[in-house]
């Protein structure tokens, strides 16, 4: 099974600064397979990245993904105030799927 | 709009069983696989196994194989999911999920969850 660890588990940021999640894999995830999903309070997740850099459909161009094999990153350029939530990220290159523990993105 | 829509929120005793449901519409329900997942609270998701909506061929989490079963029924749009054996650490929200092309891919669109609550 593929190990996802996220750090850090929390970053305290304000609108407008600019936010580097980290997602590093326990064995190299081939063809770059992992994605990355947000997810607010009450809500499910929902996709913003896939091909660890492709974005999803109507997904802001202030998120970028960036990786390959082992270390994969998730960067929001300018935090607006609907971008604090928890993003997670998924491997889908093995078989079980699976998601790391979360980074949660809060206003400082 | 293309929409998964879920089944309500449940409480089980353990030991028993539950049974989510999960409607698709606005797309062609044969072409993709539907996954499911689940969230305990507080917690991250995790991946139970899918389905393929066409062929009803199935593969399962180890973690969860011989306690739950992923059927559809492809008249009324429909797939379910049915976990069996419950325990309390089952408390939690149960998430449909699709896959377009292969299911081992990208969760294109969610469920709205299912609240699942084991108490005695």
């Amino acid at each position: 099974e593929i190990v996802l660890t996220q750090s850090p588990a929390t970053l305290s940021l304000s609108p407008g600064e600019r936010a580097t999640l980290s997602c590093r894999a326990s064995q190299s995830i081939s063809s770059s397979q992992l994605s990355w999903y947000q997810q607010k309070p009450g809500q499910a997740p929902r996709l913003l990245i896939y091909g660890a850099s492709t974005r999803a459909t109507g997904i802001p161009d202030r998120f970028s993904g960036s990786g390959s094999g082992t270390d994969f990153t998730l960067t929001i350029s300018r935090l607006e105030p609907e971008d604090f939530a928890v993003y997670y990220c998924q491997q889908y290159g093995n078989l079980p799927l699976t998601f790391g523990g979360g980074t949660k993105v809060e206003i400082k | 709009q293309v929409q998964l829509v879920q089944s309500g929120a449940e409480v089980k005793k353990p030991g028993a069983s539950v049974r989510v449901s999960c409607e698709a519409s606005g797309h062609t329900f044969s072409a993709y696989y539907m996954h499911w997942l689940r969230q305990a609270p507080g917690q991250g998701l995790e991946w139970m196994g899918w389905i393929n909506v066409n062929s009803g061929g199935t593969n399962y989490s180890q973690k969860f194989q011989g306690r739950v079963t992923v059927t559809r029924d492809t008249s009324i749009s429909t797939a379910y999911m049915e976990l069996s054996s419950l325990r309390f650490d089952d408390t939690a929200i149960y998430y449909c999920a699709m896959t377009s092309v292969t299911p081992r891919s990208w969760f294109d669109l969610w469920g709205q969850g299912t609240l699942v609550t084991v108490s005695s």
